[in-house]
C-alpha cells in the first residue's frame, strides 16, 4: 500500500479563476499515476494517465503535470468553472492495483 | 459502448449476515478490480481479478472474497457483518493488459448499510 498524500484536502475558488493542488507519492518502483475526477453522486471519471517524468496531459482546461524523480504532481484548472466542482483524486498504480490519495475537493463559487 | 454495471445499488443488512454484490464491466474488458471507500478514508483496495484469477489482494480480513466469472462478470462477498463494513463499494474494469497504466473505468457502486 503506498503513502498518497493529496494538498489542500479542500479548496474554494472563484468562478473564472485559475488553481492548483498537488498530489505527493513514493518516487520508489514508480510505474505510473493516475488522476480522477469525482463528482457527488457519479462515478470517478478518468482524467489521465500519466508515466513519464515531466510529463504534461492536458485535457480541455485541466492540466497536469508529473515528476516522478521527487515524487509529486501537480493538477491545475484554468479559468474554474462550477462544473468543475469535485473531488480530484490521484493514484499511483502498481502490482495491478490503484493506491489512492483522499482528495482535494474543488468547490467552484459562481 | 455501455459502461460498468453494478448491482444492487443500495443495500441494508445486520451485523452477521453476509452479502454479494455484482459487477459487470465493459464489454471487452478483462479485469475488474474492486474499491471500498467509508467516510474519512479513501478509496481502498480490494482485489483484482483478471480472467478468472485474483491477481491481487488489498489488506482486508479473509471475510471479503471475490470471483470473477468467465464472461468477466465479478462478484464479491462478505460474510459475517460488521458495523464497519458499511460504505460505498465500488468496481472498476479495465483492458488489464499493462496493469499499471490502463484506464480503469468505475461503476456507481453499491452503497452498503450494516445495522
Amino acid at each position: 500500500i503506498l503513502n498518497v498524500e493529496q494538498s489542500p484536502q479542500s479548496l474554494h475558488v472563484q468562478e473564472g479563476d485559475s488553481t492548483n493542488f498537488t498530489c505527493s507519492f513514493p518516487s520508489s518502483n514508480f510505474y505510473a499515476l493516475h488522476w480522477y475526477r469525482w463528482e457527488t453522486a457519479k462515478s470517478p471519471e478518468a482524467l489521465f494517465v500519466m508515466t513519464l517524468n515531466g510529463d504534461e496531459k492536458k485535457k480541455g482546461r485541466i492540466s497536469a503535470t508529473l515528476n516522478t524523480k521527487e515524487g509529486y504532481s501537480y493538477l491545475y484548472i484554468k479559468g474554474s468553472q462550477p462544473e468543475d466542482s469535485a473531488t480530484y483524486l490521484c493514484a499511483p498504480s502498481n502490482d495491478y492495483k490503484l493506491s489512492f490519495g483522499a482528495g482535494t475537493t474543488v468547490t467552484v463559487r459562481a | 459502448k455501455a459502461g460498468v454495471t453494478q448491482t444492487p445499488r443500495y443495500l441494508i443488512k445486520t451485523r452477521g449476515q453476509q452479502v454479494t454484490l455484482s459487477c459487470s464491466p465493459i464489454s471487452g474488458h478483462r479485469s475488474v478490480s474492486w474499491y471500498q471507500q467509508t467516510p474519512g478514508q479513501g478509496l481502498q483496495f480490494l482485489f483484482e481479478y483478471f480472467s478468472e484469477t485474483q491477481r491481487n489482494k488489498g489488506n482486508f480480513p479473509g471475510r471479503f472474497s471475490g470471483r470473477q466469472f468467465s464472461n468477466s462478470r465479478s462478484e464479491m462477498n462478505v460474510s459475517t457483518l460488521e458495523l464497519g463494513d458499511s460504505a460505498l463499494y465500488l468496481c472498476a474494469s479495465s483492458l488489464g493488459v499493462f496493469p499499471s497504466t490502463d484506464t480503469q473505468y468505475f461503476g456507481p457502486g453499491t452503497r452498503l448499510t450494516v445495522l
